[in-house]
């Protein structure tokens, strides 16, 4: 069984459109995680969630928004792509705090 | 606030060589560290972690110990193999809300 399930792995899409990004974790974990990795490799956190709470909201455009119907699950919703938003999403999940998260593996999303 | 800084790659050993790849960090409290690997179109797996300073980590050779007083979590790996041939992130996490990673540092290994 994956502990954490995204959906698409691969998303291409024209600019303008509107996707989701699906994320499952069977973990019974109470916090869950949107991150971007860029071309670079680096990895920036977007949202962070516990028991379907919004923690962290970092600077990312309000096109993008997250949803927690439980705990989980964690979608993320983006509006009207741009070229920019190029890059690989991963959600991950862990439970309690300063313990190792468990990731996804990653939905690659290109934006033409 | 808290962050992580790591040795920049890329990084090309041959087989069998002495791997170090540096992480230092920055954070209030006592953080816990962890590396991450991550090999090509895959998501991050967790390497080894320590939660307290003096703390060793290992797994599969690789090993980390956490060292308060340099504020350092340093990978080490005595014989690489083509095999561990991935992009490496240090990572670090305090307080529940997110981890701070480093800027992955990428190793390739050749026969």
């Amino acid at each position: 069984d994956t502990a954490v399930s995204q959906t698409p792995k691969y998303l291409v899409t024209q600019m303008g459109n509107d996707k989701s990004i699906k994320c499952e974790q069977n973990l019974g974990h109470d916090t869950m995680y949107w991150y971007k990795q860029d071309s670079k490799k680096f990895l920036k956190i977007m949202f962070s969630y516990n028991n379907k709470e919004l923690i962290i909201n970092e600077t990312v455009p309000n096109r993008f928004s997250p949803k927690s119907p439980d705990k989980a699950h964690l979608n993320l919703h983006i509006n009207s792509l741009e070229l920019g938003d190029s890059a690989v999403y991963f959600c991950a999940s862990s439970q309690d705090f300063r313990v190792e998260a468990f990731f996804g593996q990653g939905t690659r999303l290109t934006v033409v | 606030g808290d962050s992580v800084t790591q040795m920049e790659g890329p990084v090309t050993l041959s087989e069998e060589a002495f791997l170090t790849i540096n992480c230092t960090y920055t954070a209030t409290g006592y953080p816990s560290l962890f590396w991450y690997v991550q090999y090509p179109g895959e998501g991050l797996q967790l390497l080894l972690k320590a939660t307290k300073a003096d703390d060793k980590g290992s797994n599969k050779g690789f090993e980390a110990t956490y060292r308060k007083e340099t504020t350092s979590f340093h990978l080490e790996k005595g014989s690489v193999q083509v095999s561990d041939s991935a992009v490496y992130f240090c990572a670090l996490e305090n307080t529940g809300n997110q981890f701070y990673f480093g800027t992955g540092t990428s190793l390739t290994v050749i026969p």
